[in-house]
């Protein structure tokens, strides 16, 4: 089975731009979830998304926002980029269901550095 | 709001001995489920060992185990005959599961170093 992959896997930009991550969820994996992890600190939870629609949300502005496509790809996309949006972004699949539902495995991260 | 502390940012141990890194949570919920994740330098984060709180018995994989106490809201993961390998950085993670998704809250982590 091929395991969590994400795109770019580094990135800058400069403050007031766009962005979109890209994820591709493990095969047979049915939700993603995305989180921002900050130098030296855990990763902190985005969102998740579960067939196609947003399924629990952290605590980030709206201008954070995602979409997750019919083969259970995602995206993330961040308007309006500031300095402390710099961090790496991890994106995680999961299948929710059976006995190892839950458990989410991560892809690589894309490294995001706003200027 | 739930919050997940590891109060060890950094620990080391000898190659072939045993280390437990500290984790302990808050949370009001009775049913949620915890976990142990490893970020080596590489950045991947892997699973490690995964707890369901509506079980008493400590969850065991290979070399780690982990210690749940519920009423102390601790998890504690413990790491015997301990390798190179590893050497990374390591998550606690608790997560809730909800109708509308699933909560997920991580500690800041603590960087284990295996020293040959």
């Amino acid at each position: 089975e091929t395991g969590v992959t994400q795109s770019p896997t580094h990135l800058i930009k400069t403050r007031g731009q766009q962005v979109t991550l890209r994820c591709s969820s493990q095969s047979g994996h049915n939700t993603v979830s995305w989180y921002q992890q900050a130098l030296g600190q855990g990763p902190q939870f985005i969102f998740q998304y579960y067939r196609e629609e947003e399924n629990g949300r952290g605590n980030f502005p709206p201008r954070f926002s995602g979409l997750q496509f019919p083969n259970y790809s995602s995206e993330l996309n961040v308007n309006a980029l500031e300095l402390d949006d710099s961090a790496l972004y991890l994106c995680a699949s999961s299948l929710r269901a059976g006995v190892r539902r839950e458990t989410q495995y991560f892809g690589p991260g894309t490294r995001l550095l706003v200027l | 709001a739930q919050t997940v502390t590891q109060s060890q940012p950094e620990m080391s141990v000898q190659e072939a001995e045993t280390v437990t890194l500290s984790c302990t949570y808050d949370t009001s919920e009775n049913n949620y489920y915890l976990f142990w994740y490893k970020q080596p330098p590489s950045r991947q984060m892997i699973l490690v060992i995964r707890q369901e709180a509506y079980k008493q018995q400590n969850a065991t994989e290979n070399r780690f185990s982990v210690n749940f106490q519920k009423a102390a809201k601790s998890f504690s993961l413990k790491i015997s005959d301990s390798q190179l390998g590893d050497t990374a950085m390591y998550f606690c993670a608790f997560m809730k599961p909800l109708n509308t998704g699933n909560q997920f809250y991580f500690g800041t982590g603590t960087s284990l170093t295996v020293i040959p």
